[in-house]
């Protein structure tokens, strides 16, 4: 069974501060994928970024990090000099290998508020 | 563009009625999703298609109903068999061969 772990339902941090967001997940498959979205408060949930349990590396796209430890089952996500529109819900997701049954498993969340 | 279209955004019913919501997209994908959401609950999955004519049920599926006659839609019914059918529902779709899911603006139905 596949579970994911968001345990900070809530952050509110102010604007320029930086901000990490908890993942951890559970799995018995040896190879995974493991995903970011986005949903700011219109409700479509965007995609940030995925990540295959082969690659280790930590990953930095603008003002956006994310920390991915196997050895802890945790794929952290860290937002640098929080801006306003940063905003939104959060979602850490879990999917198995490629082909066939394609289920997505999501945590719960993390709000994030940024206070200007 | 392309992308995934959910309408209408807001959806009102009375309770017992069966009501329909409906999802398309223009992005070619074979797999489609519908998810429910629930404050403080993340995403929970209804149904899943992976091709046409073909849906498979998810972690909710009781009191819910979808097809796949067409690649491009995944037609989502909430029946008066589902007990508390006021939530969020987002339509997602993926390419077989990758993870990456698109989602729809998502429909916000409540029930009085």
């Amino acid at each position: 069974a596949q579970k994911v772990t968001q345990a900070q339902t809530e952050i509110s941090v102010v604007e320029k501060e930086d901000v990490t967001l908890d993942c951890v997940y559970e799995t018995r498959d040896t190879t995974y994928y493991l995903f970011w979205y986005k949903q700011p408060p219109s409700g479509e949930l965007v995609f940030l970024i995925r990540r295959n349990s082969f690659d280790e590396q930590n990953e930095i796209s603008g003002r956006y990090s994310w920390n991915f430890q196997k050895s802890t089952s945790s794929f952290n996500f860290t937002i640098t000099a929080s801006q306003v529109v940063d905003s939104a819900v959060y979602f850490c997701a879990l999917r198995p290998p490629e082909g066939g049954y394609q289920k997505v498993t999501f945590g719960i969340g993390t709000k994030l508020q940024v206070i200007p | 563009d392309g992308g995934i279209t959910q309408s209408p955004k807001y959806l009102f019913r009375k309770e017992g009625q069966n009501v329909t919501l409906s999802c398309e997209q223009n992005l070619n994908h074979d797999a489609m999703y519908w998810y429910r959401q629930d404050p403080g609950q993340g995403l929970r999955l209804i149904y899943y298609s992976q091709i046409v004519n073909d849906f498979q049920k998810g972690d909710i599926a009781e009191g819910y109903s979808v097809s796949r006659e067409k690649k491009e839609s995944f037609p989502l019914t909430v029946t008066s068999a589902q007990k508390n059918p006021t939530a969020f529902y987002l339509c997602a779709s993926s390419a077989q061969d990758r993870g990456k899911q698109y989602f729809g603006p998502g429909t916000r139905l409540t029930v009085t």
